[in-house]
């Protein structure tokens, strides 16, 4: 049973560094694509960006400037940060995988497993 | 960017009744690559559809999507108690996106 663990500091004032962290366990690191997502509160979803194995990224354009999405394969570990916070990055992270074959490049584009989620709230 | 535009934004019906979501696509959608999603007070998304109509592990067969190009469409057979959410819609065609939900709520 694949899990996703997320954690990482929940409390930022404007101008500093989001970071968080999330662990796969229980399952393969290669063949997904390891992304970043948020929530703010009351709000609908928005895609930050991903990451694979081998550490080749894509971004959110409206984001790709104050993000950097970064991999430890020898920990199954991939993390977020995300400069420059103000309070409109307040909101729920979550970590997600989506599947793809890594001879075709095939992916169906899902997000079948998700962690937890991290709140973050950014004040002053 | 592709923007989805999911419809109606509450949809208030009884448990047993069929539940009809939209999502619509500025563009078309390549390869299907549509995702639906519920998600629950508290709790993060679950995948319940991709690739327009195939359901994800697990899900109930009152699950349905159906659509190509620009108009997706989740279907809910009979609503059942633990049915009651809000749905987005997701797209990987383009980048990735999501819809603004639908929150379907008892009547």
């Amino acid at each position: 049973q694949v899990q996703l663990q997320q954690w990482g500091a929940g409390l930022l004032k404007p101008s500093e560094t989001l970071s968080l962290t999330c662990a796969v366990y229980g399952g393969s690191f290669s063949g997904y694509y390891w992304s970043w997502i948020r929530q703010p509160p009351g709000k609908g979803l928005e895609w930050i960006g991903e990451i694979n194995h081998s550490g080749s990224t894509n971004y959110n354009p409206s984001l790709k400037s104050r993000v950097t999405i970064s991999v430890d394969t020898s920990k199954n570990h991939f993390s977020l940060k995300l400069s420059s916070v103000t309070a409109a990055d307040t909101a729920v992270y979550y970590c997600a995988r989506i599947e793809y074959d890594i001879l075709t490049g095939y992916s169906n584009g899902a997000f079948d497993i998700w962690g937890q989620g991290t709140m973050v709230t950014v004040s002053s | 960017e592709i923007v989805l535009t999911q419809s109606p934004g509450t949809l208030s019906l009884s448990p047993g009744e069929r539940a009809t979501l939209s999502c619509r696509a500025s563009q078309s959608v390549s390869n299907s690559y549509l995702a639906w999603y519920q998600q629950k007070p508290g709790q993060a998304p679950r995948l319940l559809i991709y690739g327009a109509s195939s359901r994800a592990t697990g899900i109930p067969d009152r699950f349905s999507g159906s659509g190509s190009g620009t108009d997706f469409t989740l279907t809910i057979s009979r609503l059942e108690p633990e049915d009651f959410a809000v749905y987005y819609c997701q797209q990987s065609g383009s980048s990735r996106t999501f819809g603004q939900g639908t929150k379907v709520e008892i009547k």
